[in-house]
Parts: structure tokens; C-alpha cells; sequence
């Protein structure tokens, strides 16, 4: 059975960091890519990250909004992946969830982490 | 950036009802459309993919239509655990998701 658990959530000023870590279970994690997706309070989805798998060069990929503040990557010997947050804001107030990514060409989240609060305020 | 619009934003409707959500493309997205259910509290769950690929596990009173542009999710026969919101996603260049419709009990 396939399995994401987020965690590292909590409550963090603005200007500091935090990292989520999203462990997996049921599949071979080094051959799939993984994304994660947030949610504010009470709004809707919005995409955050992605990293590859190695075989497609373990690159990343990220929202505008995060851009050169967050940073995801993998430990594929522990099957974890991590996102690394610097320079929150209060607007990086969220739920994130960690995601299975499944594809090549059209790339669909078909696993989903339960989620881990990030609450930025001072 | 692809901006993807949903209508309508809330629907209220009854158990054995025929339920459409529309999703509509700021540009062309061939069939990379993705539609996500997610119950209060929960993470969300792969429901359709590639437009109209119904994801294993997931009953067929479930289905998807639509290219290019305009996309539909339909019910065909509204059960009490759908109500719950429905998210459209494109995947044609990085992802975007819409603002969410809620179904709601009538």
C-alpha cells in the first residue's frame, strides 16, 4: 500500500525557516518524481514544487511565489522527501501536502500526503 | 501562466442527481486536465485524468469530458459521500488548479 506522511509543520516567525519532511512507504521512491501542494486556510490548491526522479536528472522545479526561497529535494535511501523553507512569510500560512507525482510527458499527483500545518506569524 | 476557471463556485444538490462541474483553460491544454475530490479535512484524491481516464478504484458514476479549452466533470448519480469539493487541474505546463466547486447538500 502506498503511503506519504507529512510532518514538520508548526508555528514560525516571518524570516525564519522550517523543513517538512514527506516519508513514503509502498513504492519505489527513486522512480518517481514528487510535488508538493499547499493550501491557505480556508482557499484552494496551489502547486509549490517538483523534483525528478534521478533517471530524468533529479531537477526541481517551483512556483513563482516560492522561488528562491523554498528548495525540495530527495533522500532516496530513506525514502523521504523534503522541503526546505527559508524566508517564510505570513502569507506561506498553509497546509502542505507532499504528492506522488506519476508520469512522463503528463505528470498527475495520484498519491497524496495527509498534510502538515505551517502557520507563519509573529 | 494557465489560469484555470470553474463554474459554478458552490452547487446544491441531492442525492441521485446528474451533477456537471465545468472547467475552462485561460489557453489550449490538449487533454492534460487532472480533476481532484476532496472532503473537508482531508487530502485530495486523483479522480480523473488525461481529461476523461477514470483512476483506478474510483466508481464510474464518475466521468470526464472535454479538450482544448472547456472540460466537464460529471455524477451521473450524486451519492452521499460526494458532496465534497472538486478541483480541476491542468498539467499541460507546470500545474495550476481551479478555485474549487462545492457540492453541497440541498
Amino acid at each position: 500500500e502506498v503511503q506519504l506522511v507529512d510532518s514538520g509543520g508548526g508555528l514560525v516567525q516571518p524570516g525564519r525557516s522550517l523543513r517538512l519532511s514527506c516519508a513514503t512507504s509502498g513504492f519505489t521512491f527513486g522512480d518517481y518524481a514528487m510535488s508538493w501542494v499547499r493550501q491557505a486556510p480556508g482557499k484552494g490548491l496551489e502547486w509549490v514544487g517538483f523534483i525528478r526522479s534521478k533517471s530524468y536528472g533529479g531537477t526541481t522545479e517551483y512556483a513563482a511565489s516560492v522561488k528562491g526561497r523554498f528548495t525540495i529535494s530527495r533522500d532516496v535511501s530513506k525514502t523521504i522527501a523534503y522541503l526546505q523553507m527559508n524566508s517564510l512569510k505570513t502569507e506561506d500560512t498553509a497546509v502542505y501536502y507532499c504528492t506522488r507525482a506519476r508520469g512522463f510527458r503528463g505528470i498527475v499527483f495520484d498519491y497524496w500526503g495527509q498534510g502538515t500545518l505551517v502557520t507563519v506569524s509573529s | 501562466d494557465i489560469q484555470m476557471t470553474q463554474s459554478p463556485s458552490t452547487l446544491s444538490a441531492s442525492v441521485g442527481d446528474r451533477v456537471t462541474i465545468t472547467c475552462r483553460a485561460s489557453q489550449s491544454i490538449s487533454n492534460w486536465l487532472a480533476w481532484y475530490q476532496q472532503t473537508p479535512g482531508k487530502a485530495p484524491k486523483l479522480l480523473i485524468y488525461k481529461a476523461s481516464s477514470l483512476e483506478s478504484g474510483v466508481p464510474s458514476r464518475f466521468s470526464g469530458s472535454g479538450s482544448g479549452t472547456e472540460f466537464t466533470l460529471t455524477i451521473s448519480s450524486l451519492r452521499p459521500d460526494d458532496f465534497a469539493t472538486y478541483y480541476c487541474q491542468q498539467y499541460y505546463t507546470h500545474w495550476t488548479f481551479g478555485q474549487g466547486t462545492k457540492v453541497e447538500i440541498k
